[in-house]
């Protein structure tokens, strides 16, 4: 079946990039998503992207995609301890268009 | 956006028993879905659950487990059925808005710890 991968842990340091990537195996991916979960919360929409597209930009946020060797990444510009956080990476595609969601990776910004 | 709400928002119930899960959207969606993310995991979807039809459950997940009720557009209920600690998760309602299906939003999400 699909499946998403993303490395676990990312730490940076406060006013550096974060770089978050991810890789996925469904050829018939139609969006790819980013979600962001905080301590005890829900996962939060940050972005998504149609999979034609190979970059989409949201004030900090640059999302990459090269569907060739399918792999989505997302850029953080300028990373404070509040974006401290999960960071899902997600699938829409396959029979049924769920999403298919990676393990998140855990990013920790230090001052 | 959608404003989703859950309850209750965590509980810590005993083995045997069973739990309803309440999620509330302040407008009116078709498609609610029902997710588990296991401790330090990612999230898996249990169902669909469309208003007006049965609940179509995923892979490994049975109706007599996990029921599901949707008696209208802005309301769901989750139970999860005689609980076990392989059972203790936190379990996620999320929507597709009708006008935007593109965009799936979440609710905050019931921690649940079965001792």
């Amino acid at each position: 079946g699909e499946d998403v991968e993303q490395s676990l842990f990312l730490s940076v340091r406060e006013g550096d990039s974060s770089v978050i990537n991810c890789t996925y195996t469904d050829s018939s991916s139609t969006y790819l998503y980013w979600y962001k979960q905080e301590p005890g919360a829900g996962l939060q929409l940050l972005t998504y992207i149609f999979s034609n597209m190979d970059m989409k930009q949201d004030q900090r946020l640059t999302v990459l995609l090269n569907k060739k060797d399918k792999h989505l990444s997302l850029r953080i510009a300028d990373t404070q301890t509040g974006d401290s956080a999960i960071y899902f990476c997600a699938d829409r595609g396959g029979s049924q268009g769920n999403l298919i969601f990676g393990k998140g990776t855990k990013l920790s910004v230090k001052p | 956006s959608a404003v989703i709400s859950q309850k209750p928002s965590r509980d810590i119930c005993q083995r045997g028993t069973s739990l309803t899960i309440q999620c509330q959207v302040d407008s009116q969606v078709t498609m609610m879905f029902w997710y588990r993310q296991q401790p330090g995991q990612s999230l898996t979807l249990i169902a669909t659950a469309n208003q007006g039809s049965e609940a179509t459950y995923e892979s490994g997940f049975v109706i007599d487990k996990f029921p599901i009720s949707r008696p209208n557009l802005t309301f769901s209920t989750l139970t999860v059925s005689n609980m076990s600690p392989e059972d203790s998760s936190i379990y996620l309602c999320s929507v597709e808005r009708d006008e935007n299906p593109r965009e799936q939003y979440f609710g905050p999400g019931t921690r649940l710890t079965v001792t």
